[in-house]
């Protein structure tokens, strides 16, 4: 049973260009969250993907946008990209946007803004 | 505002002793969920154990026990018989029922670090 795969697994971009993450939800999971994780730091939310809407979002520039496939799959871009965008960006899977069974992540895409 | 407190930047255990990690809260919210994630050096975030603010009893899973005092706002995660593979960051994340979704927020972590 295949966990949350996250590609690409490291990235390195130049300032101000753009860049698209993408995430397969562990099987049988519906929904999706995307995190930035600075280093050293806890996880940052950024949003939640559910029903292939975006029902929660945290403090975020708009810069960063996203989007569920009818497959639950998602993507996560990121525009104008800034130097402290430099972080490992986390994906997580739910049963539901609760997540009362406990959210599984992925390994992380590595993003380096050079 | 909602937050997590995590005042244990890093934490020391003999192997086989029991280790008791803090979390502090900070909610005006009625309903919410707690969580305590596990992230060893290869990255990647483990679920451990989940307390709803509602539950009476404090939960267990396996050798972790999350001890929530509602009124105190703590929800504390307890490892019996730390073992060396215990070693990693330890969050705490508390999950909140919003319009339409949950928004999740960590603490900074908790470094552990299991002597044999």
């Amino acid at each position: 049973d295949a966990g949350v795969t996250q590609s690409p697994t490291h990235l390195i971009k130049t300032r101000g260009q753009q860049v698209t993450l993408r995430c397969s939800p562990k099987s049988g999971h519906d929904t999706v969250s995307w995190y930035q994780q600075a280093l050293g730091q806890g996880p940052q939310f950024i949003f939640q993907y559910y029903e292939e809407e975006e029902r929660q979002r945290g403090n975020f520039p708009d810069r960063f946008s996203g989007h569920q496939f009818p497959n639950y799959s998602s993507e996560l871009n990121v525009n104008a990209l800034l130097l402290g965008d430099s972080a490992l960006y986390l994906c997580a899977s739910s049963l539901g946007p609760q997540g009362a069974n406990g959210y599984t992540f992925g390994s992380g895409t590595r993003l380096t803004v050079v | 505002a909602q937050k997590i407190t995590q005042t244990q930047p890093g934490m020391f255990v003999q192997e086989k002793e029991a280790v008791t990690l803090d979390c502090t809260y900070d909610t005006s919210d009625q309903s919410y969920g707690l969580f305590w994630y596990k992230q060893p050096s290869s990255g990647e975030m483990i679920f451990l154990i989940y307390q709803g603010s509602y539950d009476e009893q404090n939960a267990t899973e396996g050798r972790y026990s999350l001890n929530f005092q509602k009124a105190r706002k703590s929800a504390n995660l307890v490892i019996s018989a730390s073992q060396l593979g215990d070693s990693a960051m330890y969050f705490c994340a508390m999950s909140r029922a919003l319009t339409g979704g949950f928004k999740t927020i960590f603490g900074a972590g908790t470094r552990l670090f299991v002597k044999a």
